[in-house]
């Protein structure tokens, strides 16, 4: 149980374009999801917390209108990133838990290289 | 200061031994929750435990035993007959419900490696 899915697990992207990245609890509804950012070597650091039907919620220093998160049903989270740059190259790792109180489980996350 | 403290950056050892990962919290919270979590190589993070702070049991399941003592603020991990397999890097996090609002803090990380 609690299997986190996330697609693409790749991607390669000229700078400019927008990369869409889905994060799916397959087996629990998640009312939280989270957003992460790791950076080779280093530990997680939140990106934004959403949850169901309503606004993220973003970390300081993190560009809401660069980072799109949209939690439209209890299994679905998407983050957006738009105009991606190489500086936004990175490992993006979601999670899902069935409520805020509840363990996190993470899914398998998304290289991002962006041209 | 760090709220939670991985002081081992990284650690070797040969395929069978036991191994310890520490970890040392910081926390104004009554309760609260910590857990480890591993990161192979691969990528995806692996939840191992939660324990809550209530609960000073420690656990063990199968090779993996946890050591909760909240007298010094510590949730070490103990790897029992170390497989090559083990070889990750290991999180530790601390939840708290007032301080944080639930929100997972991370430490930096052990990586361990177990050669065979």
């Amino acid at each position: 149980g609690a299997v986190v899915s996330q697609h693409p697990s790749w991607v390669i992207c000229k700078s400019g374009t927008s990369v869409k990245i889905e994060c799916r609890s397959l087996d629990f509804q998640a009312t939280t999801m989270f957003w992460y950012r790791q950076f080779p070597k280093q530990s997680l650091m939140l990106m934004a917390t959403s949850n169901e039907g309503s606004k993220a919620t973003y970390e300081q220093g993190v560009e809401k209108d660069k980072f799109l998160i949209n939690h439209a049903s209890l299994t679905l989270s998407t983050l957006t990133v738009t105009s991606a740059h190489p500086e936004d190259s990175s490992f993006y790792i979601c999670s899902a838990a069935e409520t805020l109180q509840e363990t996190q489980y993470f899914g398998p996350g998304t290289r991002l290289l962006v041209l | 200061a760090q709220k939670v403290t991985q002081a081992q950056t990284e650690i070797s050892v040969v395929e069978k031994e036991d191994v310890t990962l520490d970890c040392v919290y910081e926390t104004r919270d009554t309760t609260y929750y910590l857990f480890w979590y591993k990161q192979p190589p691969s990528g995806e993070l692996v939840f191992l435990i939660r324990r809550n702070s209530f609960d000073e049991q420690n656990e063990i399941s199968g090779r993996y035993s946890w050591n909760f003592q909240k007298s010094t603020s510590s949730f070490n991990f103990t790897i029992t007959a170390s497989q090559v397999v083990d070889s990750a890097v290991y999180f530790c996090a601390l939840s708290e419900p007032f301080e944080s609002n639930y929100q997972l803090i991370w430490g930096a990380g052990t990586k361990l490696i177990i050669k065979p």
